[in-house]
């Protein structure tokens, strides 16, 4: 299989505090991890893109400096989002790809972020 | 520029059939996969096709026309429990998914 876990599922947290959002592969390594964004009825919008190692790519919009990536290893990418707003406030889900020839993304369950 | 279509919502009837297209323009084409994605969860893959013609995979079909820029997923012997939302993606030529708006199933009894 190809399991992609998320913690934490559910986040509650004040203004101007930060959050650190762990994504997980726990049975394949991942060489790219993708972090999106998905406000109610609205679709997934893709906000960076992160190879093992490397820098982060942001999509057009989305503040490198607001929404920090970290891809560290193989098997885990930390999204944190920093002096959160209460417009933070969505679900974020990252997926992971193996590489090579299998372009599937494997979600994991997704975060609450909940910002008060 | 980059473009994925599909119907914004539909509705069917329990034990029925519905059809689900999506027309896209993408810069290259490395393939096209289907997702469904119940509210407040994170989506489920359903299918991938690369090359033309239909894929079943139990109640579930996915079909694929390159030369058209056209899939379409079938749901048969629809179940209440197959209300969702399904989303179609198209992998471009630099292997990026391009993802369609996604379509809202409801399924009534």
């Amino acid at each position: 299989g190809a399991v992609v876990s998320q913690h934490p599922s559910r986040v509650i947290c004040k203004s101007g505090t930060s959050v650190k959002i762990e994504c997980r592969s726990l049975d394949f390594q991942a060489t790219t991890m993708f972090w999106y964004r998905q406000f109610p009825k609205q679709s997934l919008m893709l906000m960076a893109t992160s190879n093992e190692g490397s820098k982060a790519t942001y999509e057009q919009g989305v503040e490198k400096d607001k929404f920090l990536i970290n891809h560290a290893s193989l098997t885990l990418s930390t999204l944190t989002v920093t002096s959160a707003h209460p417009e933070d406030s969505s679900f974020y889900i990252c997926s992971a790809r193996r590489g090579g020839e299998d372009y599937e993304q494997y979600f994991g369950p997704g975060t609450r972020l909940t910002v008060t | 520029g980059q473009n994925i279509d599909q119907p914004t919502e539909m509705t069917a009837t329990e034990g029925a059939i519905v059809q689900i297209n999506c027309t896209y323009q993408t810069s290259g084409f490395n393939g096209l996969f289907w997702y469904q994605q119940h509210a407040g969860e994170a989506p489920t893959f359903l299918s991938y096709n690369v090359l033309d013609g239909l894929e079943e995979k139990g109640r579930f079909s996915s079909f694929l026309s390159r030369s058209k820029g056209y899939s379409y997923l079938l749901l048969k012997e629809l179940q209440m429990k197959d209300s969702a939302s399904y989303l179609c993606a198209v992998l471009d030529s630099n292997y990026q998914l391009i993802w369609g708006a996604g379509t809202k199933l409801i399924i009534k009894p």
